[in-house]
């Protein structure tokens, strides 16, 4: 079946560092690949998100590149925020009607 | 504004005294979906719905009924409630477009459900 894997957590920064979530996945079929956050209190919204292979997806400075060679699918940033403290999931959608999801990663962001 | 809804946000009950958690969607979108999460398991989908009365089980559908009787609700209901079922629950929509697999799917706030 279909499975998700990502980097435990908890991952605590400073102010201006660099994030990289590690996320690798399973699937049978052609998956599209998803991160979700969800900020303290909130339900889950989308972050970001590839179709296919080698698909680069990005928003609010978020980069992930879905590699199929690799069963990847990393979460980087560049220089991350206080507001970027939140939980992070890798998921995955192959089955029409499903979206598989990894444990989440929580991050705190230290001024 | 488009939006999931849950009610309530914050339940504590008994075991065995029966509750539903209501879901309600403005994006007139076919599937919606029921998810609960727990701490290390991340999300895990309870029960899903295609359409008007076609629901089906996802992977820890024991304890948990749904209905589908109107497009823009998705109530999920605890006939006798245990304390394993003491969780965080998300109820989800999406469209159906030509390649559902791509659909990003919109998240309610969540209820957070305690049973003693």
């Amino acid at each position: 079946g279909n499975s998700v894997t990502q980097m435990e957590g908890p991952v605590t920064l400073s102010e201006e560092a660099f994030l990289t979530i590690n996320c690798t996945y399973t699937a049978t079929g052609y998956p599209s690949l998803f991160w979700y956050v969800q900020y303290p209190g909130e339900g889950l919204q989308l972050l970001l998100k590839a179709t296919k292979a080698d698909d680069k997806g990005s928003n609010k400075g978020f980069e992930a590149t879905y590699r199929k060679e690799t069963t990847s699918f990393h979460l980087e940033k560049g220089s991350v925020q206080v507001s970027d403290s939140a939980v992070y999931f890798c998921a995955l959608s192959d089955h029409d009607y499903k979206l598989s999801f990894g444990a989440g990663t929580t991050v705190t962001v230290r001024a | 504004e488009a939006q999931v809804t849950q009610n309530p946000r914050y339940l504590i009950t008994v075991t065995g005294k029966k509750l539903t958690v209501t879901c309600s969607q403005n994006m007139n979108h076919e599937y919606m979906s029921w998810y609960r999460q727990d701490p290390g398991l991340g999300l895990r989908q309870i029960y899903y719905s295609m359409n008007v009365e076609v629901t089906d089980k996802g992977d820890v559908p024991e304890g948990y009924k749904v209905s589908r009787k109107e497009k823009r609700n998705f109530p999920l209901i605890l006939e006798s409630p245990s304390p394993n079922q003491t969780s965080l629950y998300f109820c989800a929509s999406r469209g159906t477009g030509a390649q559902p697999k791509q659909e990003t799917q919109y998240f309610g706030p969540g209820t957070r459900l305690l049973v003693l």
